[in-house]
C-alpha cells in the first residue's frame, strides 16, 4: 500500500493564481482531511469528507474548496491565491466504521508559496 | 473541544527515558487522549492513544492519571530518531466524525 500520497511537494505561485492541490489514498479509507501547518504552529483543519459526495468545512476553511467524487480522492483546490496561504498543507484519511483506532494516516504534505 | 495543555519545549540526553507530560482539564468522559508526532519535514505519524488504563506498544508507553486531567507519553529509550514535535490530543469516540485539533506540541530535542 502507498498509504495517501500527495501531489505537488513543492509549488510557487503568483498572486490570484489557481491551483489543485491532489491527494489519494489506497486504504478504502472513508474519512478524509485536509490540515495547513503554518511554520511553528500546530495543524488547522480546512475542509473533511466522512465519504464520497460528502464533505464539510473545519477550522479555515476560507479561500479553499475541495471535492470528493471518489472514496479514493480529495483535492483541495484554490481559487485565487493569496500570500496568506503559504503553508504546508497535509492530508490524511483514517477508516469510519468500528471498531477502529481512530488513528489519521497522514500524507506527505505540499509545501506552497504564494508570492 | 477540550483542550490540551503541553510544554513548548523539552530535551533529554540519548538512551535515558523521556517523560512527556499533557494535562487536560476540562477532558470529557468519552474523549481518548491521542500522541502522534511529527519528524522534520514529515506528516504527523500516530504514536498511541489510551482512554483510562495505561497503555504501551513498540513505539512507547501512555500513563493516564486516575482522574484523566493529565497523560505522560513515555519513550522509554531516547534515540535522535525520537527527536520531534510531540502533539497530545483529545478525540472522541474513534468512530466519531469528530476531528482532532492539533495545539502546538512539545518540540523534543535529544541530546547525544
Amino acid at each position: 500500500n502507498a498509504g495517501v500520497t500527495q501531489t505537488p511537494k513543492f509549488r510557487i505561485l503568483k498572486i490570484g493564481q489557481s491551483m489543485t492541490l491532489q491527494c489519494t489514498q489506497d486504504m478504502n479509507h472513508n474519512y478524509m482531511y485536509w490540515y495547513r501547518q503554518d511554520p511553528g504552529m500546530g495543524l488547522k483543519l480546512i475542509y473533511y469528507s466522512v465519504g464520497a459526495g460528502i464533505t464539510d468545512k473545519g477550522e479555515v476553511p476560507n479561500g479553499y474548496n475541495v471535492s470528493r467524487s471518489t472514496t479514493e480522492d480529495f483535492p483541495l483546490r484554490l481559487e485565487l491565491a493569496a500570500p496568506s496561504q503559504t503553508s504546508v498543507y497535509f492530508c490524511a484519511s483514517r477508516p469510519g466504521g468500528f471498531p477502529n483506532t481512530g488513528e489519521l494516516f497522514f500524507g506527505e504534505g505540499s509545501r506552497l508559496t504564494v508570492l | 473541544d477540550a483542550k490540551t495543555t503541553q510544554p513548548n519545549s523539552m530535551e533529554s540526553n540519548e538512551e535515558e527515558p523521556v517523560h512527556l507530560p499533557c494535562n487536560h482539564s476540562t477532558i470529557s468522559g468519552t474523549d481518548y487522549i491521542h500522541w502522534y508526532r511529527q519528524l522534520p519535514s514529515q506528516g504527523p505519524e500516530y504514536v498511541i492513544h489510551g482512554l483510562t488504563s495505561n497503555v504501551n506498544n513498540r513505539m512507547a508507553s501512555l500513563a493516564i492519571a486516575e482522574d484523566r486531567k493529565s497523560s505522560t507519553l513515555i519513550l522509554h529509550r531516547a534515540t535522535l530518531r525520537d527527536a520531534a514535535v510531540y502533539y497530545c490530543i483529545l478525540r472522541d469516540r474513534p468512530g466519531s466524525a469528530r476531528q482532532l485539533t492539533f495545539g502546538s506540541g512539545t518540540q523534543l530535542t535529544v541530546l547525544p
